[in-house]
């Protein structure tokens, strides 16, 4: 069975700073993604970031980046230069080409 | 753009009653969908279907269950609602084939069982 762990329920992080997410990983399939989303106040689920396990290169997106220790289990998410508009919950997902399974989250806000 | 929608976005319903929550998606994705969400647990699968006719336990799926006439559609049904079951619910799919594909997300559904 997969599983995702996110150890942080709350961060901060002040305005135009770095953060880091941690998220930790358990699998037994040698294939699968790991996925970052982010749901803002308004509800929506957005993807972010896509790191796949056979990549040799961490993921990047804009002022996202994936920071992917497959040794370790490891693949936090980077967010250079905070925003505002970065304050939201942000879900941690593995998955394995059908199924799915998210972490509990981490709940980010960003202070001016 | 890949648009998925869910039938409504606030439900209330009565304890005992029959609920039907609707997922439609337009991009002609195999894989959908149907999680809850509850503060502190993130998200849970409830079910998921890979072609019309079939599905697939999740997580939890007690006391749902789930219909897919139609590739676009997958509906998840509480037989008898229950307070228990007040939660957020999201439906979300996906193509098929390879581990790379992130699932698109409907606006959620907020169902309060009274």
């Amino acid at each position: 069975a997969q599983k995702i762990t996110q150890t942080q329920p709350g961060m901060f992080v002040q305005e135009k700073e770095a953060v880091t997410l941690d998220c930790t990983y358990d699998t037994s399939d040698p294939s699968y993604g790991l996925f970052w989303y982010k749901q803002p106040s308004s509800g929506e689920m957005i993807f972010l970031i896509y790191q796949g396990s056979y990549d040799q290169q961490n993921a990047t997106e804009g002022r996202y980046s994936l920071n992917f220790q497959k040794a370790r289990k490891s693949a936090n998410l980077v967010i250079s230069a905070s925003q505002l508009g970065d304050s939201a919950m942000y879900f941690c997902a593995i998955g394995d080409g059908q199924n799915f399974v998210f972490g509990p989250g981490t709940r980010l806000s960003v202070l001016p | 753009d890949v648009k998925v929608t869910q039938s409504s976005r606030y439900l209330v319903k009565r304890t005992g009653e029959k609920v039907f929550l609707e997922c439609v998606q337009d991009m002609d994705h195999e894989n959908m969908f149907w999680y809850r969400q509850d503060p502190g647990l993130g998200l849970r699968l409830i079910y998921f279907s890979y072609d019309v006719k079939m599905k697939e336990k999740g997580d939890i799926p007690e006391g749902y269950s789930v219909s897919r006439e139609k590739k676009e559609r997958f509906s998840l049904i509480l037989e008898s609602a229950s307070t228990n079951q007040t939660s957020m619910y999201l439906c979300a799919s996906k193509f098929t084939t390879g581990v790379s594909y992130e699932q698109y997300f409907g606006p959620g559904t907020r169902l309060t069982v009274t």
